[in-house]
């Protein structure tokens, strides 16, 4: 069975770097594609971007200037790093993954990530 | 980017009542389409990929259809546990984006 477990630090300044890890188990990392995805408290979904098992990126272009997804392949991890953080990226983020063309069949738990001085 | 737009953005039901929730692109995916749930505190579960194609383990009581702009969601007869948060999302062209979610209540 798949899992993903993410972690990071939930109490950002402005200003700061926001960092969340995120641990595939249970299944391979090749031949998928991992994904970030953010939910802001009681508004929807925004796909924040992907890495695939080879390395290659895509970004939304919304953050595309503040966003660095990496991933190490010997430990099945992959990472999210936002930069100049503000109060509206106040949200869980959840990492995903990416089965066939853009289908997120697994998730992890989400973490509550909040921007505040 | 590709707007995707649901409708209604809540319905209150009865269980064992039929549900139809629709999702509009606004340009043409194929039927580059999913459908997730989402319960409060949860992450989204995977329901539909492919416009009409059962996720594995999801109840047959879902069913989804439509291609090109226009989407749609049933629930044939609604369960205690199908009261949620329900989005689309296409997988078309990146950026991946979602609908703006219809919450399916009690009614």
């Amino acid at each position: 069975q798949v899992q993903l477990q993410q972690w990071g630090a939930g109490l950002l300044k402005p200003s700061e770097t926001l960092s969340l890890t995120c641990a595939v188990y249970g299944g391979s990392f090749s031949d998928y594609y991992w994904m970030w995805i953010r939910q802001p408290p009681g508004k929807g979904l925004e796909w924040i971007g992907e890495i695939s098992h080879s390395g290659s990126t895509n970004y939304n272009p919304s953050l595309k200037s503040r966003v660095t997804i990496s991933g190490d392949t010997s430990k099945n991890q992959f990472s999210l790093k936002l930069n100049s953080a503000t109060a509206a990226d106040t949200a869980v983020y959840y990492c995903a993954r990416g089965s066939g063309r853009g289908i997120l069949d697994y998730w992890g738990q989400g973490t509550l990530v909040t921007v505040s001085s | 980017d590709i707007q995707m737009t649901q409708s209604p953005s809540s319905v209150s039901a009865s269980v064992g009542d039929r549900v139809t929730i629709t999702c509009r692109a606004s340009q043409g995916i194929s039927s580059w389409l999913a459908w997730y749930q989402q319960k409060p505190g949860k992450a989204p579960k995977l329901l539909i990929y492919a416009a009409s194609s059962l996720q594995s383990g999801v109840p047959s009581r879902f069913s989804g259809s439509g291609s090109g702009t226009d989407f749609t969601l049933t629930i044939s007869s609604l369960q205690p546990e199908d009261f949620a948060t329900y989005y689309c999302q296409q997988a078309n062209t990146f950026p991946l984006t979602f609908g703006g979610g219809t919450k399916v209540e009690i009614k």
